[in-house]
């Protein structure tokens, strides 16, 4: 069926690395943007980052603009977020998106995957 | 651009309507997306372009408005409708979308 399963996710410490995967499936996953958007615990939701269809084309969120990264390999229906000098403050549950036919709105939604950055 | 929800705890009864207040500190046009959230769960795409609901989302559920002031409107709470809504504007170019702090609309 039509799903993202995220994984990746754990106990990191801070300036430590981790990089989270996104799999995709029943749907034509080299055709759509895709992106990351976070949930610190009990907090609203907050967009990380996005990538373009063909990977050619990246966006960032200041907060994580210079440590984080987005990727995809369309051959194997996945996305990625390599996550570099990681602090407290990205803790959070990490979903992935897909972007909607509607340009910066997200229709499908993984079920996330848990970071916590701590000593 | 920063997204004001209001109120942060909305209490209604089930069969009652409930509103639902968004705004943005400064013009997002009719970008604006609503999604529901249940806990322990994903967010869920409801309504996009300030008005248009996605695809089977019940009639129940309507948005409302441009610029910087937007509503969703539940018309007759369902059991199933509790939960917490956010607001996201999708107005910058080059992208950088954010979401309003979230209203949580609970069983009165």
């Amino acid at each position: 069926q039509v799903q993202l399963v995220e994984s990746g996710g754990g106990v990191v410490q801070p300036g430590k690395s981790l990089r989270l995967s996104c799999a995709a499936s029943g749907f034509t996953f080299s055709t759509f943007a895709m992106h990351w958007v976070r949930q610190a615990p009990g907090k609203g939701l907050e967009w990380v980052s996005v990538i373009s269809y063909d990977g050619s084309k990246t966006y960032s969120a200041d907060s994580v603009k210079g440590r984080f990264s987005i990727s995809r390999d369309n051959s194997k229906n996945t996305l990625y977020l390599q996550m570099n000098s990681l602090r407290g403050d990205d803790t959070a549950v990490y979903y992935c998106a897909r972007g909607s036919a509607r340009i910066g709105t997200f229709d499908l939604w993984g079920q996330g995957t848990l970071v916590t950055v701590s000593s | 651009i920063v997204m004001t929800q209001s109120p942060a705890t909305l209490s209604v009864s089930p069969g009652e309507r409930a509103t639902l207040s968004c705004r943005a500190s400064q013009s997002v046009g009719s970008n604006l997306a609503w999604y529901q959230q249940k806990p322990g769960q994903a967010p869920r795409l409801l309504i996009y372009d300030s008005s248009t609901r996605a695809t089977g989302i019940p009639a129940r559920f309507s948005g409302s408005g441009s610029g910087t002031e937007f509503t969703l409107t539940i018309s007759s709470l369902q059991s199933e409708d509790f939960a917490v809504y956010y607001c996201q504007q999708y107005n910058n170019w080059p992208p950088m979308y954010t979401f309003g702090q979230g209203t949580k609309l609970d069983i009165k």
